[in-house]
């Protein structure tokens, strides 16, 4: 089946520090790319649309320039927490359509820690 | 319009007894409805999901009932084990797209 990997799983880093977290697609080809927000006990927030060969849609309210998204190939996408401060702690979570299916396959979550 | 309304927001059954979580939305446009189990640390994983044009889709224990006219649908876990104690969430997505509007999460206990 469709697998979607996420790398780091935790990660833990100083305040003021970038972060990058990679979501890879292993046995199929995602032109698009979704990348969620949760925090404990709450429902997935989508934070924006990654699109290979172009730049990412951002939902409103989402800062473009603290979480920085690349979609530098059809298995990859990356998010770059820039600056991270201690309210960007959560749980991200990356998924992807497997070609042809109307069907979202989800990363296992990145857990990030910001002190 | 976007909204996903989900109930309740935690649920206790016993072992062997029904789970019923309900959803309600308002855009009309919605034409897939998924549902979803998370495990704590975890990803969500796909449960089942549902088109408007069919009232009701069963795969195993899980059952969608869906009602177009009320715009809600809910899921029913039949014999509830406790290995499916987890979060469940509601989505729903338009015009054959991925992006997912999720509902708020019910978190299920089923006991002993």
């Amino acid at each position: 089946g469709a697998v979607v990997s996420q790398h780091p799983s935790w990660v833990i880093c100083k305040s003021g520090t970038s972060v990058k977290i990679e979501c890879r697609s292993l046995d199929f080809q995602a032109t698009t790319m979704f990348w969620y927000r949760q925090f404990p006990k709450k429902s997935l927030m989508l934070m924006a649309t990654s699109n290979e060969g172009s730049k990412a849609t951002y939902e409103q309210g989402v800062e473009k320039d603290k979480f920085l998204i690349n979609h530098a190939s059809l298995t990859l996408s990356t998010l770059t927490v820039t600056s991270a401060h201690p309210e960007d702690s959560s749980f991200y979570i990356c998924s992807a359509p497997p070609s042809g299916a109307n069907v979202l396959t989800f990363g296992a979550g990145s857990r990030l820690t910001v002190l | 319009q976007q909204q996903v309304k989900q109930s309740p927001q935690s649920l206790i059954v016993q072992k062997g007894g029904i789970s019923i979580i309900n959803c309600a939305y308002e855009n009309t446009a919605f034409d897939y409805f998924p549902w979803y189990q998370q495990f704590p640390g975890k990803g969500p994983a796909l449960l089942i999901a549902i088109r408007p044009d069919v009232s009701e889709k069963k795969e195993g224990r899980f059952t969608i009932s869906f009602n177009k006219s009320a715009k809600q649908f809910s899921l029913h876990i039949m014999d509830s084990q406790p290995g499916d104690s987890a979060t469940y969430f509601c989505a729903a997505s338009w015009g054959g797209g991925n992006k997912l509007t999720f509902g708020t999460g019910t978190q299920l206990k089923v006991e002993l």
